[in-house]
């Protein structure tokens, strides 16, 4: 059971360039979940999807992208890095309908820093 | 909106000393609340949950109970040991939206002593 896992674990990069943090479960799961993680902020979430090409922002939408053409895949992608973009970046995932207990299931995150 | 506030850390222990970690929240609808654990460079997960007043959750020694009156949900543990030495998080998912958000405080980091 390989769960959710998330790619590249460690990645640094450059002011303006783009990067895509990529997210995929073996769940089936229907929530997908982007969430950055700052020290004093705990989790925020960036954006989420409900199903396959259905997506929504979230609280800190701003210079982020995603989108969802398959229900296992969820990738993230900052078009323009900026150093304020440096966290550690956390994809969960959460069952629908009559299984849902409002768990979330997390990728074990990506740490991502601008430079 | 909705909120969690929880007490800040870091909180530091000897080991089988009592731990207490405060957690209150605001919500307009009937939330269901939780604990994640987050251990070192890992992702987090479910510690224990409550889905409605006066549940207790529980789950490897750790209880909290869901306190409508006090909106609070307090993370305690009787004795604690050296592999306790995580960041807590307390959260919420609301029910009246279907559960579609969970709401995160802080997160309070715990270090145990030997």
């Amino acid at each position: 059971d390989a769960g959710i896992t998330q790619s590249p674990r460690y990645k640094i990069t450059e002011t303006g360039r783009q990067v895509t943090l990529m997210c995929h479960q073996t769940w089936s799961h229907s929530y997908m979940f982007w969430y950055r993680q700052d020290l004093g902020h705990g989790l925020r979430l960036i954006y989420y999807s409900a199903a396959a090409d259905i997506t929504d922002k979230g609280e800190v939408p701003d210079g982020y992208v995603v989108s969802r053409s398959k229900t296992e895949n969820f990738p993230l992608t900052l078009e323009s890095a900026t150093r304020s973009q440096t966290s550690v970046y956390f994809c969960a995932s959460r069952r629908s309908g009559g299984a849902n207990t409002g768990e979330l299931f997390f990728g074990e995150g990506s740490r991502l820093t601008v430079l | 909106g909705d909120s969690v506030t929880q007490m800040e850390g870091p909180v530091t222990l000897s080991e089988e000393a009592f731990l207490t970690i405060n957690c209150t929240y605001t919500a307009t609808g009937y939330p269901s609340l939780f604990w994640y654990v987050q251990y070192p460079g890992e992702g987090l997960q479910l510690l224990l949950k409550a889905t409605k007043a006066d549940d207790k959750g529980s789950n490897k020694g750790f209880e909290a109970t869901y306190r409508k009156e006090t909106t609070s949900f307090h993370l305690e543990k009787g004795s604690v040991q050296v592999s306790d030495s995580a960041v807590y998080f307390c959260a919420l998912s609301d029910g009246n939206t279907g559960g579609f958000k969970t709401i995160f405080g802080a997160g309070t980091r715990l270090f145990v002593k030997a």
